[in-house]
């Protein structure tokens, strides 16, 4: 079995400010990871994913993370938010069998101006 | 794009209504799921489903149930709605073959049960 946490439920921030949301992983087995994001009252849509190769990931809107192996992590951080990056952040973990996900609890990031 | 339709973005039931929720998606994915998502909870898995006529109970399925009759349709089913069931509902497909592209999510149901 599998498990996400996500260390903070709320981040507030700064515009323009560099922001780091924390996600820790459980997996008895080689894990693919996730980050998807859901503006208000949206869907949630996928922001970048690993699955192999360099453990640095780039997505969309500026964001990228970094897959941690040894410390099971796979924070996702941005050096520079906009208000318009205000929105619920989560998590997700697949498995081998790779198509079912396990998301984490959810990060609230506040953008302030 | 594939487009997953959820076809109320917002509900209100009675206590006890039988309650249908739907979600249609129009790029033929095997791989369909409901979850709720509540604040600090997360996203849940109810049901999920890999093809017409199946289903799999997920974390949370008590007090629902799911129907899956064509391929690009997933009902989910609220047998006697009670208020501890007000939440946003997801709905989400996926493509088994190419799993590693991820979800692709409906644009949620807030159901509220007075």
């Amino acid at each position: 079995a599998q498990s996400v946490t996500q260390l903070d439920s709320q981040v507030p921030v700064f515009e323009e400010a560099p922001v780091e949301l924390r996600c820790n992983y459980s997996s008895s087995v080689s894990v693919y990871l996730f980050w998807y994001v859901q503006y208000p009252n949206q869907g949630l849509q996928l922001l970048l994913k690993y699955l192999s190769g360099s453990t640095l990931v780039k997505g969309i809107n500026g964001f990228e993370a970094e897959f941690n192996k040894s410390q099971t992590s796979f924070h996702l951080r941005k050096p520079s938010v906009h208000i318009s990056d205000t929105a619920e952040y989560f998590c997700a973990v697949a498995g081998n069998a790779g198509n079912m996900l396990t998301f984490g609890g959810g990060t609230r990031l506040m953008v302030k101006p | 794009d594939v487009k997953v339709t959820q076809s109320s973005r917002y509900l209100v039931k009675r206590t006890g209504e039988k309650v249908f929720l739907e979600c249609v998606q129009d790029m033929d994915h095997e791989n369909m799921f409901w979850y709720r998502q509540d604040p600090g909870l997360g996203l849940r898995l109810i049901y999920f489903s890999y093809d017409v006529k199946m289903k799999e109970k997920g974390d949370i399925p008590e007090g629902y149930s799911v129907s899956r009759e064509k391929k690009e349709r997933f009902s989910l089913i609220l047998e006697s709605a009670s208020t501890n069931q007000t939440s946003m509902y997801l709905c989400a497909s996926s493509l088994d073959r190419e799993w590693w592209v991820g979800y692709t999510f409906g644009s949620g149901t807030r159901l509220t049960v007075v």
